[in-house]
């Protein structure tokens, strides 16, 4: 079963206008960590947020902010005023509590890809 | 400061040839993963090593194997590559100590099989 949703394929937005990205996610254990990752068309995979499971708190950090809700299991993220460099696809996933931290596998959601257009 | 390398960026195979992949990283992290990524299906891990001398299957490793040849390299191979092992291959890296870590990529292989 998909443990990472992201049901939106793609989103076409006008430069300035913000963009918010869904992920909702599975997982038994009351330990885990989320993340969201940006690849750009060049290809390469880039960090850009984590949080987590105890610990609820919305924050902002520039242009970008997260919605965390855990009774809905969802992890939402949002680009305020976009731009051109914002196109991208964003990957939102997964790492769930092993006998060992060490272990940190990720779990991907198959991405949503954003346009931003001038 | 380099990051995660991976080589070769881009190869093209006949199906039954063998190829490894390279991976190096110089952040001294304990933790490195391999992943192949196919088109409307996100990343998928092939194999992952927890620290030095181990290796674990991830969620797709058949066809695969994989050396984890010291703390900061971290091949995979091919023996017989397949038209299904067409993709883009990423490696990452991640300190561990604390399951917050995110891991850091490289720029992917991306990898042909005729």
């Amino acid at each position: 079963a998909q443990k990472v949703t992201q049901a939106q394929t793609e989103i076409s937005v006008v430069e300035k206008e913000d963009v918010t990205l869904d992920c909702v996610y599975e997982t038994r254990d009351t330990t885990y960590y989320l993340f969201w990752y940006k690849q750009p068309p060049s290809g390469e995979l880039v960090f850009l947020i984590r949080r987590n499971s105890f610990d609820e708190q919305n924050e902002i950090s520039g242009r970008y902010s997260w919605n965390f809700q855990k009774s809905t299991s969802s992890f939402n993220f949002t680009i305020t005023a976009s731009q051109v460099v914002d196109s991208a696809v964003y990957f939102c996933a997964l790492s769930e509590n092993g006998p060992t931290d060490s272990w940190g596998k990720l779990q991907f959601g198959a991405g949503t890809q954003v346009v931003v257009t001038p | 400061n380099a990051g995660v390398t991976q080589t070769p960026k881009f190869q093209v195979l006949k199906t039954g040839q063998s190829m490894t992949l390279q991976c190096a990283q110089d952040m001294n992290h304990n933790s490195m993963y391999w992943y192949r990524q196919d088109p409307g299906m996100g990343l998928r891990l092939i194999y992952y090593s927890a620290s030095e001398g181990t290796t674990d299957k991830g969620e797709v490793p058949n066809g695969y194997n994989v050396s984890r040849l010291n703390k900061r390299e971290f091949s995979l191979r091919l023996e017989s590559a397949a038209p299904s092992q067409t993709s883009v291959y990423f490696c990452a890296s991640r300190r561990t100590g604390d399951g917050n870590q995110p891991q850091h990529f490289g720029d992917g292989t991306r990898l042909s099989i005729l």
